[in-house]
């Protein structure tokens, strides 16, 4: 199908890690991106992994591609309140006419 | 300075009714997008254009016209509005760059999305 995958909700104390999952459909995905919502906002780029790159780590923000499973997770170090989002990850499909099919999101709380 | 820019951020309105949506990016990009999130947060692309040329085109009631009058804005269109047409909207732009035979394209920027209420 064309679903792109991810758990709904997921809640993490302040300073630990969060790792957020993804599992895509097209192996012939060229980017795949990580996108932050916070509440009443539009959709901020986070980072972004290209298809033949097994990690890619941005300050604390670590992104982890599995080609072979499809598999695409997205850590955050020392989490913050400020963290607290919703977080779609997103395929670029291939083609001339490629667009961004999203995740279904989830959404990161972060208690004190 | 606002990259993507959409207005209205709010829009309530009735069934029935006709409305547009503007949308206008200052980053110089030559592909715009309209995308919808549904009440449970789920984003779907509506329509792409390049530089003024629908290239994509969902499975997306033709009540929905988007209208591209240059590269830098893609404005929506939607006649006789039904109460499943509440969502956000969310417009975008990236740039594309055709080099090797392959059309590749930026990452998307977003813009702050438009609440639509239909009652």
């Amino acid at each position: 199908g064309e679903d792109v995958e991810q758990s709904l909700f997921l809640s993490v104390r302040e300073g630990d890690s969060s790792v957020i999952n993804c599992t895509y459909t097209d192996s012939s995905s060229t980017y795949l991106y990580w996108y932050k919502q916070e509440p009443g906002a539009g959709l901020q780029l986070l980072t972004y992994i290209f298809s033949n790159m097994d990690m890619k780590q941005d300050q604390r923000l670590t992104v982890l591609l599995n080609k072979k499973d499809k598999h695409l997770s997205l850590r955050i170090a020392d989490t913050q309140t400020g963290d607290s989002a919703i977080y779609f990850c997103a395929e670029r499909r291939g083609g001339t006419a490629s667009k961004l099919t999203f995740g279904t999101g989830t959404r990161l709380q972060v208690t004190l | 300075d606002t990259a993507v820019s959409q207005t209205p951020k709010y829009l309530v309105t009735q069934m029935g009714n006709d409305k547009s949506i503007k949308c206008e990016q200052n980053l110089g990009h030559d592909t715009m997008y309209w995308y919808k999130q549904d009440s449970k947060k789920f984003l779907k692309i509506m329509f792409s254009y390049n530089n003024k040329e629908l290239i994509i085109n969902e499975t997306v009631p033709n009540r929905f016209s988007p209208k591209s009058p240059d590269k830098a804005h893609l404005n929506l269109h939607i006649n006789s509005l039904e109460l499943g047409d509440s969502a956000v909207y969310f417009c975008a732009s990236s740039q594309g760059s055709s080099g090797t035979g392959r059309w590749r394209l930026s990452e998307a920027f977003f813009g702050q999305g438009t609440r639509l209420t239909v009652v």
